[in-house]
């Protein structure tokens, strides 16, 4: 079965980075992409990126664009994501999710349980 | 960007109601359209891609339809598990995008 596990709540500071997994579970790794999606306490869903598990190519949103990172451990069959030089408008649940396709240009079929990342002073 | 208006942002309705839904892009993206719904505290969850498929798993109660701009989403017998936020996605061009959202509450 299908499933996607990140990693857990993290807390940081103005200027701190943070990384947060996924792992994912119940079918072969390589074969459909991970994008990021944010969303802002009470907000909406906020597209951040995605990366090819297949050979590491990356697209990230033009907003979040130097500050972001989005890498895969194939063997671990977990993607990771890095924002830096965070800010409070930072604070949102941050999701994994699996490409229903293998480009980015795909609906998402499974997504994470979400990582809450806080970013206050 | 493309930008997706979802149309209304909320709606109250009972229990067996016939519920719809629309998402307007501001440009063609033919059938890259996708409908998630989303609970409190949970991720979203995909009902519909290809702007008609039904996800797997997903009742037959929830269709959708359209195609280049105007999309919409039907629940036809609103079940009370069906109260929730739903949101339209395209993934036609970068970068992807969603709608803002529309909340359906009870009556």
């Amino acid at each position: 079965q299908v499933h996607l596990v990140q990693s857990g709540a993290e807390v940081k500071k103005p200027g701190a980075s943070v990384k947060v997994s996924c792992e994912a579970y119940g079918y072969t790794f390589t074969t459909s992409g991970i994008t990021w999606v944010r969303q802002a306490p009470g907000q909406g869903l906020e597209w951040m990126g995605w990366i090819s598990t297949y050979n590491g190519n990356t697209n990230y949103a033009q907003k979040i664009q130097g500050r972001v990172t989005m890498t895969r451990d194939t063997p671990r069959s977990t993607a990771y994501m890095e924002l830096r030089s965070l800010r409070s408008d930072d604070t949102a649940v941050y999701y994994c999710a699996r490409g229903r396709y293998t480009s980015t240009y795909t609906p998402f079929d499974f997504w994470g349980p979400g990582t809450l990342v806080t970013v206050s002073s | 960007a493309i930008q997706l208006t979802q149309s209304p942002s909320s709606l109250s309705a009972s229990v067996g109601d016939r519920v719809t839904i629309t998402c307007r892009a501001s440009q063609g993206i033919t059938s890259a359209l996708a409908w998630y719904q989303q609970k409190p505290g949970k991720p979203p969850q995909l009902l519909i891609f290809d702007a008609s498929s039904l996800a797997s798993g997903v009742p037959s109660r929830f269709r959708g339809s359209g195609s280049v701009t105007d999309f919409t989403l039907t629940i036809r017998s609103l079940q009370p598990e069906d109260f929730a936020t739903y949101y339209c996605q395209q993934f036609n061009s970068y970068p992807l995008t969603f709608g803002g959202g529309t909340k359906v509450e009870i009556k």
